[in-house]
């Protein structure tokens, strides 16, 4: 176990769904992350959130929104997703730039 | 644009045997460079990191490597086990504000017996 937490496991929604995704961790860290791995390709770097605050967005479409209400927890809100939105979504915490510890990932399938 | 380019893509090794994967990077300015293994369907986990200063780093059997002038590193895996299979990722970090990470697209690697 790295510390970081992720629920749920594996999550299968329809388009018109709203669902969220949750990460947790009590390491410390003062910075988050949210990642996106699909299928052959690198992993995307989502959000990042240093020090509550978001300080990258990456264009992501606006389907995914991502919350932070405390330095230990960290949300991935999910509405009106697409079917090549399917992918496993990691969340990742640091201490400023040093390790990223991640998560064991929510593997999300869109149906 | 900021670019991170690995090679080989895939690679099969006997167990017991040496490899060295490759990594490329066009991201300026430069902080440091990190490399993960990532089982499959889980997250990264760092094996070393290398700041514009440092040339070689080990970790157990890994050793990286970095050549900041050429924007080159790479990673050496001695005497592989099966647990080395893995995909292996190359992150470099852009200096200044903003957590910029530029992920490359990963070495699959299978160690068979």
């Amino acid at each position: 176990e790295t510390g970081v937490t992720q629920t749920p496991r594996h999550l299968v929604m329809g388009m018109t769904n709203k669902k969220s995704l949750k990460c947790e961790q009590h390491l410390g860290h003062n910075a988050m992350y949210w990642y996106k791995q699909s299928a052959k390709k690198p992993l995307e770097l989502m959000f990042v959130y240093s020090l509550e605050e978001r300080v990258e967005n990456n264009s992501v479409p606006s389907r995914f929104s991502p919350e932070c209400p405390n330095s230990s927890h960290l949300f991935l809100h999910l509405h009106t997703l697409q079917p090549e939105d399917s992918a496993l979504y990691l969340c990742a915490s640091s201490q400023e730039d040093r390790a990223a510890f991640f998560g064991q990932g929510t593997r999300l399938t869109v149906v | 644009k900021n670019q991170v380019e690995q090679s080989p893509q895939s690679l099969i090794i006997l167990e017991g045997k040496n490899c060295t994967l490759q990594c490329n990077y066009t991201v300026s300015p430069f902080s440091n460079l990190r490399w993960y293994k990532q089982d499959t369907g889980r997250g990264p986990v760092s094996l070393t990191i290398m700041t514009f200063s440092e040339n070689t780093k080990s970790n157990g059997r890994y050793t990286a490597t970095l050549d900041a002038d050429t924007k080159q590193s790479s990673l050496h895996i001695t005497a592989s086990q099966l647990s080395d299979s893995a995909s292996y990722i190359c992150v470099v970090r852009e200096a200044g504000g903003g957590n910029k990470l530029t992920f490359g697209t990963g070495t699959q690697l299978k160690v068979e017996l």
